[in-house]
C-alpha cells in the first residue's frame, strides 16, 4: 500500500554543518507534503507546506532560509536545515495526504546537533 | 493560537479498565478528526477517524464520539492494555476550500499509561 518514507532516522550532526532529509511518497504522487517538527513532550507543529514545482510555503515564525524544502519531483520532498545549532536539535516528520482524508506519515527523523 | 486543544498532558488507568482522551478545537471550519498514536522517535500511527457529519465512529476497542455543539470529541479504549501507553494526539482537517488539503491541526498530546 501506499506509504510515506522519510530518511534518515537518526542524524547527529555538527553545529554549523547542513542536514537535509528526504521524504518520499510510493505508490502514489504527492503535489503537497507538509513538514511538522516535535519537540520534547510538545505538539507537533507544522513548519512548511511543500509544493511541487513551486516555492515552499512557512508558518509564521519559521525562517524559510535556515529551514530550505524542496519538492522537485511528485514524489519527493527535501528538508535541508543549514547553519545547524543545538537548538533545531528535534523530531521532524513529513506527511503527505493520500486521497480523500488519509494522511501518510513518514517514519520521523531525530535530529540532533552537537 | 491552538486551534485543537488536549488540556490533559497525562492520563493513568489500570489494566482492563476505560481509557477515556479528551479534545477540544475551536474552529468550527474543521470536519474531520483523527486520533494518532505516537511514540517516541517514530511518526504518528494512525487509530481512528470521525467525519463531523457523525457523532460516534467505532473500531475495535477504540471509539470516538464528537459533540460537534461543544466542540469536544473523546477517544474511548476500552479494555485498556498496557500496549496502549503512548502519547495520543487528536488533530483535525479543515473543510475550509481555502486551506491546502491534507494540513491537520494537533493537539499537544496526552501521555497515556496503562499499569497491569
Amino acid at each position: 500500500g501506499a506509504v510515506v518514507s522519510q530518511h534518515p532516522s537518526w542524524v547527529i550532526c555538527k553545529s554549523g554543518t547542513s542536514v537535509k532529509i528526504e521524504c518520499r511518497s510510493l505508490d502514489f504522487q504527492a503535489t503537497t507534503m507538509f513538514w511538522y517538527r516535535q519537540f520534547p513532550k510538545q505538539s507537533l507543529m507544522l513548519m512548511a507546506t511543500s509544493n511541487e514545482g513551486s516555492k515552499a510555503t512557512y508558518e509564521q515564525g519559521v525562517e524559510k532560509d535556515k529551514f530550505l524544502i524542496n519538492h522537485a519531483s511528485l514524489t519527493l520532498s527535501t528538508l535541508t536545515v543549514t547553519s545547524a545549532h543545538p537548538e533545531d536539535s528535534s523530531f521532524y516528520i513529513c506527511s503527505a495526504p493520500g486521497g480523500g482524508n488519509t494522511i501518510y506519515f513518514g517514519e520521523g527523523s531525530w535530529l540532533t546537533v552537537v | 493560537d491552538q486551534q485543537v486543544k488536549q488540556n490533559s498532558p497525562s492520563l493513568s488507568v489500570q489494566e482492563g479498565r476505560i481509557s477515556i482522551l479528551n479534545c477540544d478545537y475551536t474552529n468550527s471550519m474543521f470536519d474531520y478528526f483523527l486520533w494518532y498514536k505516537k511514540y517516541p522517535a517514530e511518526g504518528p500511527t494512525f487509530l481512528i477517524s470521525i467525519s463531523s457529519i457523525k457523532d460516534k465512529n467505532e473500531d475495535g476497542r477504540f471509539t470516538v464520539f464528537l459533540n460537534k455543539s461543544a466542540k469536544h470529541l473523546s477517544l474511548h479504549i476500552v479494555p485498556s492494555q498496557p500496549g496502549d501507553s503512548a502519547v495520543y494526539f487528536c488533530a483535525a482537517l479543515t473543510g475550509d476550500r481555502g486551506s491546502t488539503l491534507g494540513r491537520l491541526y494537533f493537539g499537544r498530546g496526552t501521555q497515556l499509561t496503562v499499569w497491569p
